[in-house]
Parts: C-alpha cells; sequence; structure tokens
C-alpha cells in the first residue's frame, strides 16, 4: 500500500464551483501534513499546511482527519487561476518520512 | 529574499555520464533536501543534507550521492546515468529549528534527460 494515496483526477469543473480532494495515508503515526500545488512543469508551492483543527485560508479550507486518516482540500468558487496539480504532502518523523502524493489535476472551465 | 535556485534548468546526457546538479537554499533555511519527480508521479525523496552531512536517504542507488556546503548550497551527482534517471530533479530547502516543522520550499527544478 502507498504512503499517500489521492485520486489523480483529472477535475474538470466550472468557474464558481465548488471542488473537494481528498487523500490518504497509512502511517498513523504521521504528524503533519500539507497541500502544495504544482502548476505544469513547475516547482510544487507551498499552499497550506493541514491542522487538526482545520484551516482556512481565503477560498481554501482545509480539514484532517486522524481517526480515518485522510486529509481533504476544499476549493470555494473555483477561479480559471486555480487550474494546477494539487499534491497531498504527509510528514512523519524524519526527512525519509515525509511522502507525496501522485497529485491531483484540476482544470476550471470558463 | 532570493529562494531556492536551481541551475542548470535543462540538461541532456548520454547513458554512462555522469552528471552534477547545484541548489541554493532560501535565505535563513539551514537543510537542504532533494527529491526526484518523474511524469506524472509525485517528488521522490532522495536524501537530505544538513550540517555538511547526510542525515536521511531515501530508496536511491548509491549512483545517487550529494553534498553541502558551509554556506548550506548543494549538489546533486548522479554517475553511471540511466534511461530512468530521467526527471525533474527539484531541490527544496527548509529550516531544522529544534523542535520545529518547517514546511519545504521549493526550487525550479532541473530537468534531466538521459538519451
Amino acid at each position: 500500500r502507498k504512503e499517500v494515496e489521492q485520486d489523480p483526477g483529472p477535475f474538470n469543473v466550472p468557474e464558481g464551483a465548488t471542488v473537494a480532494f481528498n487523500c490518504t495515508y497509512s502511517n498513523s503515526a504521521s504528524q503533519s501534513f500539507f497541500w502544495y500545488r504544482q502548476d505544469c512543469r513547475k516547482e510544487p508551492k507551498l499552499l497550506m499546511s493541514v491542522y487538526s483543527s482545520g484551516n482556512e485560508d481565503g477560498r481554501f479550507t482545509a480539514q484532517l482527519n486522524r481517526a480515518s486518516q485522510y486529509i481533504s482540500l476544499l476549493i470555494r468558487d473555483s477561479k480559471l487561476s486555480d487550474s494546477a496539480t494539487y499534491l497531498c504532502v504527509v510528514m512523519g518523523t524524519g526527512a525519509n518520512n515525509l511522502f507525496f502524493g501522485t497529485g491531483t489535476r484540476l482544470t476550471v472551465i470558463p | 529574499d532570493a529562494g531556492v535556485t536551481q541551475s542548470p534548468t535543462h540538461l541532456i546526457k548520454t547513458r554512462g555520464q555522469q552528471v552534477t546538479l547545484r541548489c541554493s537554499p532560501k535565505s535563513g533555511h539551514d537543510t537542504v533536501s532533494w527529491y526526484q519527480q518523474a511524469l506524472g508521479q509525485g517528488p521522490q525523496f532522495i536524501f537530505q543534507y544538513y550540517e555538511e552531512e547526510e542525515r536521511q536517504r531515501g530508496n536511491f542507488p548509491d549512483r545517487f550521492s550529494g553534498h553541502q556546503f558551509p554556506n548550506y548550497s548543494s549538489e546533486l551527482n548522479v554517475n553511471a546515468l540511466l534511461l530512468g534517471d530521467s526527471a525533474l530533479y527539484l531541490c527544496a530547502s527548509s529550516w531544522s529549528g529544534q523542535g520545529q516543522i518547517s514546511p519545504l520550499h521549493f526550487g525550479n527544478g532541473t530537468r534531466l534527460t538521459v538519451t
């Protein structure tokens, strides 16, 4: 079983739609969780950290469910500029315990 | 405030050759991690350098080696290149303050093509 699993998509949504991505992880001892955004042929960029209490940054909301071992990212009022691949990242102790999902491809359509 | 910089941006090599990739971390960061990202996949951890030593290593063969310099910059060396080494190589820097977990900041990457 992979350390981190994501639905690769693609998700094609119209502008203004709400879209949600889920990511599951296998190691219950994982400590930190992040969402990264990666544009085509670019480097990943930190979108937001994910906290146990859930956190929101503008149109983006991240949730963590430790009991079910998944994290989610909700994007409200999708913009064309949100089109990208969203990478789920799960970190335990030590750099070799940091795992990336394969990413979920989102395309926002005019 | 300079972010993470990598060089070169693109590189074409032949099977069996050796390659060196370079990375300068973000200002204030002391830890450098290297990742390999194949097309359509998430980044895979190669190794991490801190205080000029390899601190952690992923599941990569010994053909992959590295170095960190006193100014925190780092090199990734790959010997005896294989076609399967073709990928985007990402350098990420972070801060290893005690008890702190610092998110990674990535450079633009070096796209390596092995022919």
